[in-house]
């Protein structure tokens, strides 16, 4: 069965502080990872990964793929109150499937 | 804002109930999917659908059933409500097919919550 994992679940930092949030996966027919940022409502797309080593970059949000040990890591530097949001891992398998999703990362900045 | 649209934004219903619930996708994106979710098992796969066919199934219960009409705009239908049908829908749409050459990239909409008394 197709498994994506994130690590931690929960997070409080002060703002200023710098994150690194942490996504597994086994998944079968790879295709390409993504990242998403939910505060209250809606997902929105944050990063698109495909490639080993390649690191993907938004002002103070940084993410890089690690094909061979099945991982991603999503980067946040200087954090600010307004990064508070559950940030979420997806898989693309491919196929028709949509994506598959992690159960995200709850993070809380505290001023 | 995504573009997608859903509707209702809020729905309180009692046990065995029947709801729909509604969603317009980006204009010009054919593909719809519908996920769940709740606080314990995130967001989860639901079904996809294609210019009005279904494509791909996930995690969805007998109970439940969707569908995309021609003007491309999807309805989820839930029937014989459970308490733990309470969560968060999502409706989402890409502009084609999953293909070699597509990211994979999803646009939500802002979900409709469900909440089953």
């Amino acid at each position: 069965e197709d498994k994506v994992v994130q690590s931690p679940l929960s997070l409080v930092v002060h703002e200023g502080d710098t994150v690194t949030l942490n996504c597994s996966y086994e998944v079968t027919n790879f295709r390409s990872l993504l990242w998403y940022k939910q505060e209250k409502k809606a997902p929105t797309f944050l990063f698109m990964l495909t490639s080993s080593g390649i690191e993907k970059k938004s002002g103070r949000l940084s993410s890089i793929l690690d094909k061979k040990e099945l991982f991603s890591i999503l980067n946040i530097t200087a954090t600010q109150t307004g990064d508070s949001a559950v940030y979420l891992c997806a898989v693309f398998l491919g196929g028709a499937d949509g994506l598959t999703f992690g159960k995200g990362t709850h993070l809380i900045i505290q001023p | 804002d995504s573009g997608v649209t859903q509707t209702p934004k809020h729905l309180i219903t009692a046990t065995g109930q029947r709801v729909t619930l509604r969603c317009s996708p980006r204009s010009g994106d054919l593909s719809v999917y519908w996920y769940q979710q709740s606080l314990d098992q995130g967001l989860q796969f639901l079904i996809q659908y294609y210019n009005g066919e279904e494509r791909a199934k996930g995690n969805i219960l007998e109970r439940f059933s969707a569908q995309q009409f021609p003007d491309l705009h999807s309805e989820l239908n839930l029937s014989s409500l459970e308490l733990g049908d309470s969560a968060l829908y999502f409706c989402a749409s890409s502009p084609r097919f999953w293909s070699g050459s597509t990211t994979g990239e999803l646009f939500f909409g802002e979900g409709s919550r469900l909440t089953v008394l």
